[in-house]
């Protein structure tokens, strides 16, 4: 497809369970970013892929989360031992990385996300 | 110095209004500031952006009013539609790969 494409849209799993998230991104983008949504809440930053760099963790909340992105597309997103506050939607978003004057080639591109629930 | 503050956190305004979402940031390197709309259940999308050489920019029912002495951005949505309900983020970027920083939102509300 030509958007950003994640799975599973939806995923309940039960607490202490190790959950994996996956994004595919737009063909050619540079960037990619995943985000946690809480019900009602704004973008809580997770981890940010910018082509070759060492990736901005700097947002991931506990030492339970970690992701990668292998050969600069496709990206995993792995919570282990979930909590039930890690219960929300998780968004993923990727970019040329880039950005022209005039144009809008810096643009973000999420996807419609991955709905985590744990019992 | 990288966050951008929004406001208020939710608007409930009258069908036909005028619906006002501001923002500030405190980072000058900022070159880019683009605005996402987000529909319940749906991921962001873009909506509007604005470079910090022009102070306005206007498409169609949306515009962004830009004051960079003040380090200030908003979001105006004129004759506002009840399919405008959505949450509205503000974001700022810079140059040079470095990643977009986003506002809190804002729940916006459009009566019928």
């Amino acid at each position: 497809g030509a958007g950003v494409s994640q799975s599973p849209s939806n995923k309940v799993t039960e607490k202490g369970k190790d959950v994996e998230l996956r994004c595919d991104p737009i063909s050619g983008h540079t960037a990619l970013y995943w985000y946690r949504q809480s019900l009602g809440q704004g973008l809580e930053f997770l981890i940010y892929f910018q082509g070759n760099s060492a990736p901005d963790k700097s947002g991931l909340p506990s030492d339970r989360f970690s992701a990668e992105r292998t050969g600069g597309s496709v990206s995993t997103l792995t919570i282990q031992r979930t909590q039930q506050e890690d219960s929300a939607v998780y968004l993923c978003a990727s970019s040329s990385g880039f950005r022209d004057r005039g144009a809008q080639v810096g643009e973000l591109f999420f996807g419609e996300g991955s709905r985590l629930t744990v019992l | 110095q990288q966050q951008v503050k929004q406001s208020p956190q939710s608007l409930i305004v009258q069908k036909g209004g005028i619906s006002i979402i501001n923002c500030a940031y405190e980072n000058t390197a900022f070159d880019y500031f683009p605005w996402y709309q987000q529909f319940p259940g749906k991921g962001p999308a873009l909506l509007i952006a604005i470079r910090p050489d022009v102070s306005e920019k206007k498409e169609g029912r949306f515009t962004i009013s830009f004051n960079k002495s003040a380090k200030q951005f908003s979001l105006h949505i004129m004759d506002s539609q009840p399919g405008d309900s959505a949450t509205y983020f503000c974001a700022a970027e810079r140059t040079g790969g470095f990643k977009t920083i986003f506002g809190a939102g804002t729940r916006l509300f459009v009566k019928a």
